[in-house]
């Protein structure tokens, strides 16, 4: 069965450099989210979408941003990045038509910012 | 806002042995449950999640959970541990709300070491 795609699996980067995640969601599911989770720590919700739009947010610092396409795929963009951004960072997908919010994982991307 | 508490930061078991990892939810509402594994560097794979009628769910790989609503748990169960059941669990929580894109709430983990 298809899973969720995430690119690139691991990035390094420059203090103050800039980052693009890319979250391929399951074929048809039409909500992404994004969570970061540091050494050690459970994943902290960052922001979510649901058919396109702007769903629900966490605790994602300003200089993130992100959105969803018209293919339903999502990219996070990082900017003026800090030590403390390096993380793994997961996307997660859920189909439409529920409220039930089972959630599908990437891989994770592996930000390390040096 | 809703919570989600795992008292044991690691458990040691022997291959064979029984588990049951705990959770325990903060939430005004019934909230839908979920419980994922994580092995070193990977992704997050759904066990068993729960959303109402019975109780006792039952997940992949042998895993199961009952939901105690008098006693807001949520409890991870499995009757013989594999050595390749050695990896973190997490409880987590969502709220169901209409419209998508909730979020969940994840417990700090439990970290699950087997013995052989």
């Amino acid at each position: 069965a298809a899973g969720v795609i995430q690119s690139p699996r691991h990035l390094i980067k420059e203090k103050r450099e800039t980052a693009t995640l890319k979250c391929y969601p399951i074929p048809r599911h039409d909500t992404v989210y994004w969570y970061q989770q540091g050494p050690g720590q459970d994943p902290q919700f960052l922001i979510s979408f649901y058919e396109k739009m702007q769903s629900d947010k966490g605790s994602i610092p300003d200089r993130f941003s992100a959105q969803q396409f018209s293919d339903y795929h999502s990219e996070l963009n990082m900017s003026s990045l800090e030590l403390g951004d390096s993380a793994l960072y997961f996307c997660a997908s859920s189909p439409p038509g529920t409220s039930t919010d089972t959630q599908y994982f990437g891989p994770g991307t592996r930000l390390t910012v040096l | 806002a809703q919570s989600v508490t795992q008292p044991d930061i690691h458990i040691t078991v022997s291959e064979g042995a029984s588990l049951e990892l705990r959770c325990n939810y903060s939430y005004g509402a019934t909230p839908y449950l979920f419980w994922y594994v994580q092995s070193p560097g990977q992704g997050l794979q759904l066990l068993l999640k729960y959303f109402s009628g019975d109780t006792l769910v039952q997940g992949i790989k042998g895993f199961e959970a009952e939901f105690k609503r008098s006693q807001s748990s949520f409890n991870l169960r499995k009757p013989s541990v594999h050595w390749s059941d050695a990896a973190e669990y997490f409880c987590a929580v969502g709220l169901g709300l209409t419209g998508g894109g909730n979020k969940l709430t994840f417990g700090t983990g439990t970290q699950l070491k087997v013995e052989l």
